[in-house]
C-alpha cells in the first residue's frame, strides 16, 4: 500500500504565476489535510477536506489560495499570483476517516511535501 | 483553544545518553497529544500518541512520553540516544475538526 503521494516534490515559480500542488491520499483514505511549513517554523494547518467537501478552511489565506478534493483524482492546493512569502514546504496528510468518527483518533499519514520556491 | 509550547529549540546530546524534549500544552478539554519526527527533507512520522488511555505512552524507536495533567506537560524521552535520532521533533495537539496544531519544533543533535 503506497503512502501519501505528493507532486511535484519541488516547484519553482516566478512572482505572479500560479502554483498547483497535488496530493494523492493513501488507498482507502477519504480525508485530506494540508499544512504549510515556513522556514524554521512548525507546520500550520491550512485546510481539511473530505471527498467533494471542505470541512475546515480556517487556516487558508483569504485570497489567492484554494483547495479541492474531487470525487475522482488527487486533492489540489492552488495558489494564484504567487508572492515570495508563499515560499514554503506544503505537506498533505490523509486519514481513513475523521478523528471523531467512532470515538477514536485516526492517525494522519503525511506525504513527503512539496517545496515551493518563488523567485 | 488548544496550543503547545516546545521549550527548547535545540537540544544536543552525546550518543548513548538520555534524551529529554520538553513540551507543555494548553487545552480547554482533555487533549489528544502526539509527537512527530521529521528527518531532513522528509515527511513526518508519528512517534507516539496520547488519547486519554495510559498516561505513559510508548512509541517507536524506544521513545516514550508521559502525560502529566497537573503540569500540563507531555515530555518526550529516550534512555539512550542513537546517531539516527538526529532530526526535528514536533509536539502536536489535536484541535477541533481534527486539525493538528504543531509546536515550533526541537532540533535534536546527537554527537558521537
Amino acid at each position: 500500500n503506497a503512502g501519501v503521494m505528493q507532486n511535484p516534490r519541488h516547484l519553482v515559480r516566478r512572482r505572479g504565476q500560479e502554483a498547483r500542488l497535488r496530493c494523492s491520499p493513501m488507498k482507502g483514505h477519504s480525508h485530506v489535510y494540508w499544512y504549510r511549513q515556513l522556514p524554521e517554523e512548525g507546520l500550520k494547518f491550512m485546510v481539511y477536506l473530505q471527498k467533494e467537501n471542505i470541512i475546515d478552511e480556517s487556516g487558508m489565506p483569504k485570497e489567492r489560495f484554494s483547495a479541492e478534493f474531487p470525487k475522482e483524482g488527487p486533492s489540489i492546493l492552488r495558489i494564484q499570483q504567487v508572492v515570495r512569502g508563499d515560499s514554503a514546504a506544503y505537506f498533505c496528510a490523509s486519514s481513513p476517516r475523521g478523528g471523531r468518527e467512532r470515538g477514536s483518533y485516526n492517525e494522519q499519514f503525511f506525504g513527503p511535501g512539496t517545496r515551493l520556491t518563488v523567485l | 483553544a488548544q496550543s503547545v509550547t516546545q521549550l527548547d529549540s535545540h537540544v544536543s546530546v552525546s550518543e548513548g545518553t538520555p534524551v529529554l524534549l520538553r513540551c507543555n500544552y494548553s487545552s480547554s478539554y482533555s487533549p489528544s497529544l502526539f509527537w512527530y519526527v521529521q528527518h531532513p527533507n522528509k515527511g513526518l512520522q508519528l512517534l507516539l500518541k496520547y488519547t486519554s488511555a495510559a498516561t505513559l505512552v510508548k512509541g517507536i524507536n524506544g521513545f516514550e512520553a508521559e502525560f502529566k495533567k497537573s503540569e500540563t506537560s507531555f515530555h518526550l524521552t529516550k534512555p539512550s540516544a542513537h546517531m539516527s535520532d538526529a532530526a526535528e521533533y514536533f509536539c502536536v495537539v489535536r484541535g477541533n475538526t481534527d486539525k493538528l496544531i504543531f509546536g515550533t519544533g526541537t532540533r535534536l543533535q546527537v554527537f558521537p
